[in-house]
Order: C-alpha cells, then sequence, then structure tokens
C-alpha cells in the first residue's frame, strides 16, 4: 500500500509569491497516475494535475507539477487570492489508491 | 457539460444504513470508473472504492469491504454507495468522482450525520 506525505502541513504566503508544495510517496511508482487537487472551503476538490504534471483542462499555466519515482512538487508560480486554498496529491495507478493529508496555503 | 449529481444530506441513527446516489451526465456512465472518497469534518480525503459501471464489478478497501456496498443502474446513468451499520465516526461528506486521467469532475458531495 503507497502512502502519500505532504509537506508542509500549512504555507503562509502573500498573494503574487511562489508556492512549492511537497508530495512523497512510500515506495516509487509511474507518474503517470500522480494527480493534485484544490479543494475550496465547502467546495468539492477538483483536479489541477494529472499524469504529474499535466494541467487539467482550464487550469492557468501558474499551476506546474513536476517529479518522479517518490517525489513529487506542485508549484503555483505566483499567487492569486483565489489560490488560498488545500491541495492534496493523489496517486491512482496502485490499488488501494490513496491520498495525501493536503497542504493549506494560508495568506499570511 | 460532464457533471455528477449527487442525491441529498442524510441523518441516520447508529446502526442503520445510508445509500448515496450519484447521477451522471454529459458523458456515458459505462464509459469510466466511478469511485468513492469520503471527508470528515475538519479532515482529509480517505478513498473508500470503487465500480466498473459496465461491468458492475466493485473494489473497496479493506477498511470498508464487509459494510460497503457499490451499485449501479445504467438505464439512469446513476451509481450508489451504500454504507451499512453507521457509526458516528462515519459522520462525513461523500463524493463520488469519474476516474479519468486523474479523477474529475466530482460530485458535489452528500454529507452523512451519524447521531443518536
Amino acid at each position: 500500500e503507497i502512502e502519500l506525505t505532504q509537506s508542509p502541513g500549512t504555507l503562509s504566503l502573500s498573494p503574487g509569491e511562489r508556492a512549492t508544495l511537497s508530495c512523497r510517496a512510500s515506495q516509487s511508482f509511474s507518474s503517470n497516475y500522480l494527480a493534485w487537487y484544490q479543494q475550496k472551503p465547502g467546495q468539492a476538490p477538483s483536479l489541477l494535475i494529472y499524469a504529474a504534471s499535466l494541467r487539467a483542462p482550464g487550469i492557468p499555466d501558474r499551476f506546474s507539477g513536476s517529479g518522479s519515482g517518490t517525489e513529487f512538487t506542485l508549484t503555483i508560480s505566483r499567487l492569486e487570492p483565489e489560490d488560498f486554498a488545500v491541495y492534496y496529491c493523489q496517486q491512482y495507478g496502485i490499488s488501494p489508491f490513496a491520498f495525501g493529508q493536503g497542504t493549506k496555503v494560508e495568506i499570511k | 457539460q460532464v457533471q455528477l449529481v449527487q442525491s441529498g444530506a442524510e441523518v441516520k441513527k447508529p446502526g442503520a444504513s445510508v445509500k448515496v446516489s450519484c447521477k451522471a451526465s454529459g458523458y456515458t456512465l459505462t464509459d469510466y470508473d466511478i469511485h468513492w472518497v469520503r471527508q470528515a469534518p475538519g479532515q482529509g480525503l480517505e478513498y473508500m472504492g470503487w465500480i466498473v459501471p459496465r461491468s458492475g464489478d466493485t473494489y473497496s478497501i479493506q477498511k470498508f469491504q464487509d459494510r460497503v456496498a457499490m451499485t449501479r443502474d445504467t438505464s439512469i446513468s446513476t451509481v450508489y454507495m451504500e454504507l451499512s451499520r453507521l457509526r458516528s465516526d462515519d459522520t462525513a461528506v461523500y463524493y463520488c468522482a469519474r476516474g479519468y486521467n486523474g479523477w474529475s469532475p466530482w460530485g458535489q458531495g452528500t454529507l452523512v450525520t451519524v447521531s443518536s
């Protein structure tokens, strides 16, 4: 069973700053099956990135994903006010599928 | 547009069962798997299992294997998740999500409250 650990737990930043979120897996798996989701309060998660680096339709290019093996990163190049939210990584290639515990990006 | 619409909030007593529906529109239900995820208040996302609508095959994680049943009615493009023997720690928002290149879209969520 693959476990995902996200860091940091909370990221306090100002609009316009760069955010770097990390996701580490307990064992290596194909990057084809790593996704990132954004969740705002009271809303369902929404897909940002799939296959580690591919943006979902409609996702702005300030969001980028990278990584392979056991180390993955979500980068938000310049934070917009609407980007303050919780972000989850997920592996969906090997059952049981799993989510990281989330990183909250909050306004500093 | 492609969307999943879930049934409304439920309040149940401990020991009861709850059945949540997830209706697909804008695409053919049988073309993609449907996954179920729950989120307890203030907590993260917990994966529960999935159904292959084309065949009806299901998989659930060990934690839920003896309590969860996932079914589908392809004639109305709807899948169902039934959780039995409810406990207070089953209080959560339950989501369905379409599995394809990452999971998207997600249903709006169904709040299930278990309280005596």
